[in-house]
């Protein structure tokens, strides 16, 4: 029963590298998400996907791409990695959007850009 | 936009006493209102939710009060034990055109001293 699955957990990149950052759920949830978490501001949107097919930017979408691949995979890539995308990465999933239901999180990327 | 801010930031208790959160909203037109739980080095968890239609909610040693006229939400723990001590978030969420929008807290640290 893994629910959401990140990978990786840890990454160090260089300035400029690029990184995909990958999350998989088995709950057969119709929407996914991507955030971040940073100290003293709780956690942003960068991305979701309502369903399958769909992507609509978040809160703070700059310097990200995402991609829903099927209904389980959703990913997140950083093309041109820069110090204040150090972070923490959280990919959440949930039922199916525009519902009132609680979203499901996995256990993040801790994302360091020197 | 929703603003949720959430009180206090930090939070020390003897183990066996009740600790109380704090957060307050500013869209009156947000209806669910999840708390989450984040140990050490893992995701948020949901520990209870509360839909605005209702104005408590308890689970076992865990309750949640809303009132919606001042627009505030409250989190309280009894009986505290030390595997309570993690990081604990409120969120507001809304819908608006088939999105459920979620804006959360920027978090409070629980710490319980035995």
């Amino acid at each position: 029963n893994a629910g959401v699955t990140q990978t990786p957990k840890f990454q160090v990149l260089k300035t400029g590298q690029s990184m995909t950052l990958q999350c998989a759920q088995d709950m057969n949830h119709n929407s996914m998400y991507w955030y971040r978490q940073d100290p003293g501001m709780g956690l942003r949107l960068i991305y979701y996907s309502a369903s399958e097919g769909t992507t609509d930017k978040g809160e703070v979408p700059n310097g990200y791409n995402v991609s829903r691949l099927n209904k389980r995979e959703f990913s997140l890539r950083l093309e041109s990695a820069a110090p204040s995308q150090t972070s923490v990465y959280f990919c959440a999933s949930r039922e199916r959007q525009g519902v009132i239901q609680p979203q499901h999180f996995g256990d993040g990327t801790r994302l360091s850009i020197l | 936009g929703e603003n949720v801010e959430q009180h206090p930031s930090t939070l020390s208790v003897q183990e066996g006493d009740s600790a109380v959160i704090k957060c307050t909203y500013s869209d009156s037109a947000s209806n669910y209102f999840p708390w989450y739980k984040q140990e050490l080095g893992k995701g948020p968890q949901l520990i209870i939710d509360i839909r605005s239609n209702v104005g408590e909610k308890k689970d076992q040693r865990i309750a949640v009060t809303l009132n919606k006229t001042a627009k505030h939400f409250s989190l309280h723990i009894t009986e505290t034990q030390p595997e309570d001590s993690a990081v604990y978030f409120c969120a507001a969420s809304r819908g608006s055109g088939g999105y459920q929008k979620v804006t959360f807290g920027t978090g409070t640290k629980l710490q319980v001293i035995p």
